[in-house]
């Protein structure tokens, strides 16, 4: 069975830009979660989601905005950005209603210039 | 809030066993997750103990869980070198899919 698979695997973007990440989940699994990781922050949870609805959020700005697709493939926007947003994107993905069993995949490099 | 704390070292000799200690205080915790980060890598989750457990054992790996003192350990039996890499201990609570983790062990093996 494939994993979780997340594209672009790099990105360069400026400050003031927007980005799309794209994450597809395992093969049957409805869960799609996201996490920022950065060497200063660590790892932080972004935000969760459930048959195409936000179940749970973290404490990131309103700038960062996700959506479900009905397949549960999964995207992340990132608007205006700023320096700060260089990190490790990370999606993680999980069968049923409890996601107790989270598989990353490898992640996206987002470097802001 | 909810937290995760581990050490950020450890060295061991390769054939050693090695222990990487977390601590988290969430008292709602339901499960407690070691991840492992190789460079330039996603997280591998390596196994996971559900609240009401106390220790799992799957192949080299042994974890001890002291709901008591909210302490989880991972044991890694005849580390080798392919062992090195950074460990996350995570603290799923009862906030969905919500994982808390530390703030990664990075296991040095020498040969």
């Amino acid at each position: 069975k494939a994993g979780v698979t997340q594209t672009p695997r790099y990105l360069i973007k400026t400050r003031g830009q927007q980005v799309t990440l794209s994450c597809s989940p395992i093969s049957g699994h409805r869960s799609v979660s996201w996490y920022q990781q950065t060497p200063g922050q660590g790892l932080q949870f972004l935000f969760e989601y459930f048959s195409e609805t936000q179940r749970n959020k973290g404490n990131f700005p309103g700038r960062f905005s996700g959506r479900q697709f009905s397949n549960s493939r999964s995207e992340m926007n990132v608007s205006t950005l700023e320096l700060g947003d260089s990190a490790l994107y990370l999606c993680a993905s999980s069968f049923g209603t409890v996601s107790y069993e989270q598989y990353f995949g490898p992640g996206t490099r987002l470097t802001v210039t | 809030g909810e937290d995760v704390e581990q050490s950020l070292f450890l060295s061991v000799r390769e054939g050693d066993s090695s222990v990487i200690n977390c601590t988290y205080t969430d008292s709602s915790s339901t499960y407690l997750y070691w991840y492992k980060q190789e460079p330039g890598a996603g997280l591998q989750l390596l196994t996971y103990i559900f609240s009401n457990m106390d220790m799992k054992q799957d192949q080299r790996l042994t974890v001890l869980l002291n709901k008591k003192d909210k302490h989880l350990s991972l044991r890694i039996a005849d580390t080798q070198t392919g062992d090195s890499a950074i460990y996350f201990c995570a603290d799923l609570g009862n906030q969905g899919g919500k994982l808390i983790f530390g703030q990664g062990t990075e296991l040095s093996v020498k040969p």
